[in-house]
């Protein structure tokens, strides 16, 4: 079956502008949670959607912000964007979230500058 | 709160040589526990995992324990490869109100000698 797919791959956007991230999860998997990958800070959870409704929520600025659809897929946006929010930017799925496991896409990564 | 904590790198190794990565958690009940891997550009992808107190997760040649009364899930391979060089990240599933997150380490770069 097809796996986590994340859509764009690169991205370079200037400080100020916003972006917007796409994930299409496995079929079937309802549960989407977002990481950002950094050197400095490792992996950070940024939220995790199951059924279109946001369950939980990391500790980032309301600058970021995501949605799930009906189909499961998902978008993370960032607006006003800063230089630290280059960084690599991980979606995972799995079915539901309760512990069962979590498959991620390649990620996309994004550069501003 | 939930954290996990893994001995970080990088660690080098010749080919056919003995691996141990630490990880260490901090959690009440039995979370589940995982190890990624994450290969250069890539994702991550799931290596192994154990779900409850002393299950044992393979997977390629690598084995962790889930130990409770050390809180403890070391990753080990009796014998590395060159395609084994990738970075390694311990992790804790999150439960109730933190249902559906992951807990990471910090991830240990391996490298290997051939």
């Amino acid at each position: 079956k097809a796996g986590v797919t994340q859509t764009p791959r690169y991205l370079i956007k200037t400080r100020g502008q916003q972006v917007t991230l796409s994930c299409s999860p496995i079929s079937g998997h309802r549960s989407v949670s977002w990481y950002q990958q950094t050197p400095g800070q490792g992996l950070q959870f940024l939220f995790e959607y199951f059924s279109e409704t946001q369950r939980n929520k990391g500790n980032f600025p309301g600058r970021f912000s995501g949605r799930q659809f009906s189909n499961s897929r998902s978008e993370m946006n960032v607006s006003t964007l800063e230089l630290g929010d280059s960084a690599l930017y991980l979606c995972a799925s799995s079915l539901n979230g309760m512990n069962t496991e979590a498959f991620f896409g390649q990620g996309t990564r994004l550069t501003v500058v | 709160g939930d954290s996990v904590t893994q001995m970080e790198g990088p660690v080098t190794l010749s080919e056919e040589a003995f691996l141990t990565i630490n990880c260490t958690y901090t959690a009440t009940g039995y979370p589940s526990l995982f190890w990624y891997v994450q290969y250069p550009g890539e994702g991550l992808q799931l290596l192994l995992k154990a779900t409850k107190a002393d299950d044992k997760g393979s997977n390629k040649g690598f084995e962790a324990t889930y130990r409770k009364e050390t809180t403890s899930f070391h990753l080990e391979k009796g014998s590395v490869q060159v395609s084994d060089s990738a970075v390694y990240f311990c992790a804790l599933g999150g439960r109730g109100s933190t249902l559906g997150r992951l807990y990471f380490g910090r991830g240990t770069q391996l490298t290997v000698w051939p």
